[in-house]
């Protein structure tokens, strides 16, 4: 069964808008990371948050995790059209070597 | 550096057939990964191989689905006979490290229909 579960499952904002993405998961974890999916493209690595980590920045993105509630959000601000995509939570699953992925988000910015 | 090689990148083939995709994962990455993506889904894990030894397979159809990395760098994915559920696109990926920092670098995917 998939890790991750995300909410919501598809978003549509306006350029210049920010979004944001939520992520639960049910076991331990050792990191948490985020991808995006471009249509019929594979998958990139956006960002990485380890377990002990509560907040990452990397340029748009904001990632906090909050190990208590077994949640993570992703923030992109000022969001562009080129941010159209979807996006993944993964979760490393502690003591084994598993990479387990989320349900997605599609997001769609419109100009 | 190059990326994630897989082929073919499309595949039609009726129900009951065989079909093999390959993958050739990055220089020097030593796990790679097999993901199955339906379509409006996550990647759902297939197997997972620690230079060509198999890590996880937990939910790898084993009945119909086998993989193998030859000499611990390339490897072929084979699904025989194919069902109609096998829709989907198939994804290749490595990373240079296990657990803790298992970054993943991903293939453009062999997408799969089945009629």
């Amino acid at each position: 069964s998939q890790q991750g579960e995300e909410d919501p499952q598809a978003l549509s904002i306006q350029e210049g808008e920010n979004a944001t993405m939520n992520c639960s998961y049910k076991t331990s974890i050792n990191n948490l990371q985020w991808y995006r999916q471009n249509s019929g493209r594979g998958l990139v690595h956006l960002i990485l948050i380890r377990s002990n980590e509560r907040e990452k920045h990397s340029g748009r993105l904001r990632v906090t995790l909050d190990t208590s509630k077994k949640s993570s959000s992703l923030l992109i601000t000022a969001s562009r059209a080129a941010d159209t995509a979807s996006y993944f939570c993964a979760t490393g699953v502690v003591n084994t070597d598993k990479l387990i992925f989320g349900t997605g988000t599609r997001l769609q910015v419109f100009p | 550096e190059a990326g994630v090689a897989q082929s073919p990148r499309y595949k039609i083939i009726e129900k009951r057939q065989s079909v093999a995709f390959w993958c050739n994962p990055i220089s020097g990455h030593a796990t790679l990964y097999w993901y199955q993506q339906i379509l409006g889904q996550g990647p759902k894990l297939l197997i997972q191989f620690q230079n060509n030894g198999v890590v996880d397979d937990s939910q790898l159809p084993k009945d119909r689905f086998s993989a193998e990395r030859l000499k611990g760098v390339d490897s072929t994915l084979k699904i025989q006979p194919a069902k109609l559920e096998d829709s989907a696109v198939y994804l290749c990926a490595s990373s240079l490290s296990g657990p803790g920092a298992n970054v993943l670098t991903f293939g453009a995917g062999s997408r799969l229909t089945v009629l």
